[in-house]
Parts: structure tokens; sequence; C-alpha cells
């Protein structure tokens, strides 16, 4: 089944200590993209990328790293993560450069950090 | 702030009426897309209208595009009370350097009473 995986699904931490949500797409896609929605923000994008090796900040950048060593990865990743990261976390992705062909996303990891 | 704004915000109707929401935009796109995020979970991609197309039909949704009210609506006939969920327009912008970044309105939320 086509589908992009994420994990964790829910996820309680402190303040400070480093975590990393997974992102994995079995369809072979060039693009992927991380958003977080919140309550009266909608969805916002925090980093994107169009192929291995290429990562470019979204809207909200700050506090968050990714990488893409691999096609089908791209994690998600918190050094320090704050109590103003607690949020529902989404990887999507897409055929090529996302937008001409929609998005597939993932379940969602609701993290919230203490 | 949100290219798209979805109108209304809430929308109540009994099984089997018809729904209709709107989208309204600031900029030149590419391309609109309607999503459907059932509580908490993902978003599923619904349809997805170009620039250049006026009307487009799948299944029981019916999708208009004005690209020069810069508005979309998007129609549900014969709603079931499975179709209750959020639904998000999302614009690609044309030009610039967007990069497929998809930019998503609030969201209508919509129920449908057995």
């Amino acid at each position: 089944e086509a589908q992009v995986t994420q994990n964790p699904r829910y996820l309680i931490t402190v303040t400070g200590k480093k975590l990393t949500v997974t992102c994995s797409q079995n369809m072979n896609h060039e693009y992927m993209s991380w958003y977080r929605q919140d309550p009266g923000l909608g969805l916002r994008q925090i980093y994107y990328s169009m192929n291995v090796e290429v990562t470019d900040k979204g809207d909200v950048p700050e506090g968050y790293k990714v990488s893409r060593k691999e096609k089908r990865n791209f994690p998600l990743i918190l050094e320090s993560p704050s109590p103003n990261q607690t949020s529902l976390y989404f990887c999507a992705s897409s055929l090529w450069q996302g937008a001409s062909y929609g998005y597939t996303f993932g379940s969602g990891t609701r993290l919230t950090v203490v | 702030s949100q290219q798209g704004e979805e109108d209304p915000q809430a929308l109540s109707i009994q099984e089997g009426e018809n729904a209709t929401m709107n989208c309204s935009y600031k900029t030149s796109i590419n391309n609109l897309q309607w999503y459907r995020q059932n509580s908490g979970r993902g978003l599923v991609h619904l349809i997805l209208i170009r620039s250049n197309e006026r009307e487009k039909h799948s299944g029981r949704l019916r999708v208009t595009l004005d690209t020069s009210k810069k508005s979309s609506s998007l129609l549900i006939t014969a709603s079931r009370a499975a179709d209750t969920a959020s639904y998000f327009c999302a614009t690609d912008p044309s030009g610039g350097t967007s990069y497929g970044k998809l930019t998503f309105g609030q969201g209508t939320i919509l129920t449908v009473h057995p």
C-alpha cells in the first residue's frame, strides 16, 4: 500500500531532550515536507526537500533540523525541544515538486513538550 | 498570513443535503487543491484543479475555480455522516520560488447529522 509512515504517533518529552520523528514513504516520491498544525494557525511548513541531500527552510524552521540521506526517509529532529513546539506534526510527500500532483500525508505525530 | 481562507468556518447539515464550502486566496496560482482531515488524522487529498480549469468533478465532489475572483468552491452532494471532517483548500502559488509549497487555509469544519 502506498503510504507515508510517521513514528511515533504520540510523544511526550521534557524540555531540552533531543528527539527525532521519523518519516518514510514507499512511493519513490522526490518531494517531502514537514508541517505543523496548531489551533488558529492552521498548517505551516517547517522544512521541505526536493530530493536527496536537497533541503530548505519553510515558514517556521526555527528549532528544527532535517536530513535527506535517502529518497524514502525524511526525519525531523528537535535538538532541544521547548514547550512552544508542542503541536501536531505531519510529514507529506509528492511525486515531484509537491503541488502539481497533490500531497500524500502521514497520520501525524502529536508531540507534547513539558 | 494564510493564502487560502475558507468560508464558512463551520457548517452543520443533515444527511442527504449538499454542503458548499468556499475558499478565497490572494496571489496567482498554478493550481488549487482540496483536502479532508478527520479529527486529529492526516490530510487526504480530494481533488486538484489547475488554473486553466473552471470546474472539475470527482464522484460526489464538484470543485469550481474563478481565477478572476481568486476563489474556489467545493460542493459535496448527497452528504453522508462519514463526510464529517475538516476541509482545507491549499494553493500552489505561481512564480517565485515556492518549490511546490502548498499554503493551507484554516479549514471548514463540516458536521453531517444522521
